[in-house]
């Protein structure tokens, strides 16, 4: 298995622009999860899918950021406009169907710099 | 919410040395995992370890949830072992997102 698949691995951007971070989770696993790491606030979930469904999008900070799940094998990221203080490593992850208290299993992250 | 400590912050290490890493949690969980950030930013499961031992070559983990504390132990440690190592738990009653610990930096020197 290839693992869960996030691009772009790197992004730099300016602040204002839109930006798409994409997700390809782990073929058969129902949970999908987005988290975001900071040096300030360390590791902190974002949004998590069941069945490409959002189940929890409490952690998503404002309207700029918004997240979809249109089938089982795709999931994106956007932010709009984006801003100095997104700059972080943003990871995707996947957890397989059943019981959602198994193991996670993460991507490489995508880094975000917004100048 | 549920508070994760791990416990220490830092820690070097001669290479070949021995270490426990601690990570203690505030409510009851159904799951708790450690994983390994290697240099390169990537997070790396190394157990998804609610309740018991398991180990893994040199490495090793315990769960002792009525106590509401893992341990991570590295044994012989290399180089290669270096990075931040997290315990992450989802604690009962929540619906599956993982809550992180701040993590154990862990230097092994040649």
């Amino acid at each position: 298995d290839a693992g869960v698949i996030q691009s772009p691995r790197h992004e730099v951007t300016e602040m204002g622009q839109e930006v798409t971070l994409r997700c390809k989770p782990i073929s058969g696993h129902d949970y999908l999860f987005w988290y975001r790491q900071t040096m300030m606030r360390g590791l902190e979930l974002l949004i998590y899918f069941n069945n490409n469904v959002p189940i929890d999008d409490s952690g998503m900070p404002e309207d700029r950021f918004s997240a979809k799940m249109p089938n089982a094998s795709f999931s994106t990221l956007k932010i709009q406009p984006s801003e100095p203080r997104d700059s972080a490593v943003y990871f995707c992850a996947s957890s397989p169907r059943g019981r959602v208290q198994k193991t996670q299993y993460f991507g490489p992250g995508t880094r975000l710099l917004v100048l | 919410g549920i508070q994760v400590e791990q416990s220490p912050p830092d820690l070097i290490l001669q290479e070949g040395a021995n270490s426990t890493l601690r990570c203690n949690f505030s409510d009851s969980v159904n799951n708790l995992q450690w994983f390994h950030q290697n240099p390169w930013g990537q997070l790396i499961n190394l157990f998804y370890i609610p309740s018991g031992t398991k180990q893994n070559g040199r490495l090793s983990a315990t769960t002792v949830a009525t106590e509401r504390y893992s341990l991570l132990y590295i044994s012989s440690s290399q180089t290669t072992d270096s990075g931040v190592y997290f315990c992450a738990v989802v604690y009962l009653g929540s619906q599956g997102n993982l809550i992180f610990g701040k993590g154990t930096k862990l230097s092994v020197k040649p």
